[in-house]
């Protein structure tokens, strides 16, 4: 069966300082991967998607970027995080063809201070 | 992009079954109807996915109207663990052919003993 793995579960990170979090699923090949990020109390908002390796779309503009080195494995980067970056972040999973759910992870709650 | 609209929260009782009524008027020919269930802390969990008429599973149905502009989800016999965020998603095609949800706010549902 497939797996998506985040890490960490929580993070407390000061402003200015850079930021890294990464997701992997097991399981299966060639899956479509996505980051959200959830703020407190509201629903949750596509960052970036990937149909590839190094194929990365990006769906509003931010601080942050997102890179996909193999094809299970999906990075979120940031060089300088702002309080504004505070949030809760979710890596999804999809099989590559369309109409199909989405699969999340259980997600990073990051603390900017 | 075709967008939902959901009550924002919902009281029930245990042992009861509880209809959640999502709207969808701009809902295109080709995208799906799906559900999600959220909890604190954690990402969504796929609960059902329709095109249209009823489909069931073994944790909730899922009625669609013929003209597809609204769906209800339906719980049957809701304990206590069911209160949750639970997500209506229309989907939305990417130009490259990737599956895109939109996520709003949710319904809230709380079920009392």
């Amino acid at each position: 069966s497939q797996t998506i793995h985040q890490w960490p579960a929580t993070l407390v990170q000061p402003v200015g300082s850079p930021l890294s979090l990464e997701c992997t699923v097991e399981g299966t090949s060639n899956p479509n991967l996505y980051w959200y990020r959830q703020a407190a109390g509201r629903g949750l908002q596509l960052l970036f998607y990937s149909v590839g390796i190094g194929q990365i779309s990006s769906e509003v503009p931010q601080n942050l970027s997102a890179s996909r080195p193999q094809d299970r494995q999906f990075i979120l980067s940031s060089k300088k995080l702002l309080l504004s970056d505070s949030g809760f972040y979710l890596c999804a999973w999809s099989v590559e063809r369309g109409n199909q759910p989405q699969h999340f992870g259980d997600g990073t709650r990051l603390s900017i201070l | 992009l075709a967008k939902t609209t959901q009550p924002i929260s919902m009281d029930s009782y245990e042992g009861q079954e509880v209809n959640i009524t999502c709207s969808h008027n701009n809902i295109a020919t080709n995208d799906y109807i799906t559900w999600y269930q959220q909890f604190p802390s954690q990402g969504p969990r796929f609960i059902i996915q329709g095109y249209k008429t009823k489909v069931t599973n073994e944790v909730a149905s899922l009625f669609i109207p013929a003209d597809r502009k609204s769906s209800t989800l339906s719980l049957p016999r809701v304990s206590l663990s069911d209160t949750a965020v639970y997500y209506c998603l229309v989907g939305d095609i990417f130009t490259s052919g990737t599956y895109k949800y939109i996520f709003g706010t949710g319904t809230r549902l709380k079920v009392l003993a």
